[in-house]
């Protein structure tokens, strides 16, 4: 039972657009979320996170959008970079706990 | 070092064989996690220490799998007799939080391939 899912495994956008990357949820536990970049034989990096009292958080070209009745939440690049192009995690931590639930994850490839 | 040391960055093991998977955290920081990735998919939580202890080992497959920290800092992550299903990419996180509310810093994992 997959309690964090990424429904797209990979997303193509040319640079400069919007990239759109989305995460549904199911556990009503979870109340803090928080958005991972990988590259390739690299470890995670930690992008942005977003607490549950919010809807909105945002960083730079990075926006998190959190909708809590349909558990489901975004990440939005704006304007998209070739430097982007990574594989994005989402991430959901239950506010008694310290463990993190990932999803599957997006590949994001932005072509120049 | 600056960030969180995994080695070695691969393994390769027989079918059988035990492991020992190393993590050096980053100094001073008080929580450690161990991530198990299979190909394809997120990561998995394992185990969670808070200095030397081990408060969180729901996520162990098996009692094949066994976590230390035995000073608080450097962790060992051992699998007895392994097996083809443990192959993957194992990572270890740190944070200076005991409830981190930031994302931990990983490090860039070991690739155990079991044949």
């Amino acid at each position: 039972d997959q309690q964090v899912k990424q429904n797209s495994p990979s997303l193509s956008v040319q640079e400069g657009r919007i990239s759109i990357l989305n995460c549904d949820y199911t556990n009503s536990m979870f109340d803090y979320f928080l958005w991972y970049k990988k590259y390739p034989a690299e470890g995670p990096t930690f992008l942005i996170s977003i607490s549950s009292i919010k809807d909105k958080n945002e960083d730079g070209r990075f926006t998190v959008f959190l909708n809590k009745s349909a558990k489901h939440l975004s990440l939005h690049i704006v304007p998209s970079q070739p430097g982007d192009s990574a594989v994005y995690f989402c991430a959901a931590r239950p506010g008694a706990g310290n463990m993190l639930t990932f999803g599957g994850g997006t590949r994001l490839m932005v072509k120049p | 070092g600056a960030g969180v040391s995994q080695s070695p960055r691969y393994k390769v093991a027989k079918r059988g064989q035990d492991v020992a998977l190393r993590c050096d955290p980053i100094s001073g920081h008080v929580s450690l996690f161990w991530y198990q990735q299979a190909l394809g998919q997120g990561p998995e939580f394992l185990t969670y220490f808070q200095n030397e202890a081990q408060l969180d080992k729901s996520g162990l497959p098996s009692d094949r799998f066994f976590a230390e920290r035995p000073e608080g800092s450097v962790s060992t992550l051992k699998i007895q007799r392994t097996q083809q299903e443990d192959s993957a990419v194992y990572l270890c996180a740190s944070s200076p939080y005991t409830k981190p509310l930031y994302g931990y810093t990983f490090g860039s994992g070991t690739r155990l391939t079991v044949v």
